[in-house]
């Protein structure tokens, strides 16, 4: 079993949808938890850290479950601008490993 | 502006060669990383550095090499061991503090000639 695991899809929505990723993670000792949007060829940007408490950026929206270890984003009023692969990444270990899904594909289209 | 620079942007390698891929960062951060993507994969963690003249192997780091002989910079030496070279590689560099992102630079992509 991968350690992060996120549905590749794609996700092909229409512009101003909303839609939701959503990504499970096998080590409860997993201490953060973070967003970042690859664009095809380019390097991984951070999009947003994500709290248990839930956190808002914009139109981003972070969750964290940690009881089902279990970690979503959604992203409201979807623009052309967002099409990008999304990385669900877990931080664990005392020298700050990084794990990373293998990404899921959005397509927002006109 | 603050960042991490990868040079070069593209490289090919020749049967039997070494090649380097240089990374710079001039965030004053302690660690840094590599990564290999392939396409359709997830980021794997070839090598990481905490400290200057320090540095541990990652998941996959055979047929790598690495050196730390400056805060600032952390070059990967791509050798003849590694079979399948051809990937996407990128450098990425944190604060020492826990909990932290890491932040990336544009990547090398490596082809075999």
């Amino acid at each position: 079993r991968k350690e992060v695991e996120q549905d590749p899809g794609p996700f092909n929505v229409p512009e101003g949808a909303t839609v939701a990723f959503n990504c499970t993670y096998s080590n409860s000792a997993s201490q953060s938890f973070f967003w970042y949007r690859q664009d095809c060829r380019k390097e991984p940007k951070l999009l947003m850290s994500v709290y248990s408490s839930g956190n808002e950026d914009g139109r981003f929206t972070a969750q964290l479950n940690r009881a089902s270890q279990y970690i979503s984003l959604l992203i409201r009023d979807s623009k052309l601008s967002d099409s990008a692969t999304y990385l669900c990444v877990a931080l664990s270990g005392g020298y700050n490993k990084l794990i990373f899904g293998a990404g899921t594909r959005l397509a927002v289209h006109p | 502006d603050g960042g991490i620079t990868q040079s070069p942007k593209y490289l090919f390698r020749k049967e039997g060669q070494n090649v380097t891929l240089s990374c710079e960062q001039n965030l004053n951060h302690d660690a840094m990383y590599w990564y290999r993507q392939d396409p359709g994969q997830g980021l794997r963690l070839i090598y990481y550095s905490q400290i200057v003249n320090d540095f541990q192997k990652g998941d996959i780091a055979e047929g790598y090499s690495v050196s730390r002989e400056k805060k600032e910079s952390f070059p990967l030496t791509v050798t003849s061991a590694q079979k399948n070279p051809t990937a996407f590689y990128l450098c990425a560099s944190s604060r020492q503090i826990s909990n932290q992102p890491q932040h990336f630079g544009d990547g090398t992509r490596l082809s075999i000639l």
